[in-house]
């Protein structure tokens, strides 16, 4: 299993460029790599996707260097509805799994 | 509107009680999962299903049993085994894509069942 190691806590204040970094030195060739969102008391959402160089979307963008043994997830000009869990899951099908995730506190 | 649906929202078991948390999902997605979270946790494994009628265990399936006998449908059963069985569980759908090496197995989750012990 692809085992991902995350900050296990991060603050910021509203407005600011968050960046968190997702380790994964054991990433197979077919791997992507996803993060989620997670509230309390609701399950994770899909945040963004990518296999390598840079995804954007919406809502973030994902920077994965060459080697693809981590990952940096951009939130920009944050709000403080942004506080919450954030998920870096590796891995295919069954063999992903949820770490403990980084929890961002957001602040006025 | 597709979804997964997750019920009841509460379950309270009581001592030596079978429960079973219903799973159910519109989106047509091949493969099914179910979590466990406890307070301040990440989420863990307890099974998966890639197909009908198979699922495999997970990394705390002690306790728990599954079936898989609907594409759209799969209970998870927390028997009495479990003996702290306290957390919120967390019922995923994703679109496998068949045969392929590379699967994007994007997740979709219900809003989850917390489940107590009386």
């Amino acid at each position: 299993l692809a085992k991902t190691t995350q900050p296990i806590s991060m603050d910021s204040y509203e407005g600011q460029e968050v960046n968190i970094t997702c380790s994964h030195n054991n990433i197979a060739t077919n791997d992507y790599i996803t993060w989620y969102q997670q509230f309390p008391s609701q399950g994770p959402r899909f945040i963004i996707q990518g296999y390598k160089t840079k995804v954007k979307n919406e809502v973030a963008s994902l920077f994965i260097p060459a080697d693809r043994k981590s990952s940096t997830l951009s939130l920009p000009r944050v709000s403080l509805s942004d506080t919450a869990v954030y998920y870096c899951l590796v891995g295919d099908r069954g063999d992903m799994r949820f770490g403990a995730g980084t929890r961002l506190t957001v602040k006025p | 509107d597709g979804g997964i649906t997750q019920s009841p929202k509460y379950l309270f078991r009581k001592e030596g009680q079978n429960v079973t948390l219903s799973c159910e999902q519109n989106l047509n997605h091949d493969a099914m999962y179910w979590y466990r979270q406890d307070p301040g946790q990440g989420l863990r494994l307890i099974y998966y299903s890639q197909i009908v009628n198979d699922f495999q265990k997970g990394d705390i399936a002690e306790g728990y049993s599954v079936s898989r006998e609907k594409k759209e449908s799969f209970p998870l059963t927390v028997t009495s085994a479990q003996k702290n069985p306290t957390a919120f569980y967390l019922c995923a759908s994703s679109l496998e894509t068949g045969g392929k090496k590379i699967a994007k197995n994007i997740q979709y989750f219900g809003a989850g069942t917390r489940l107590s012990v009386l």
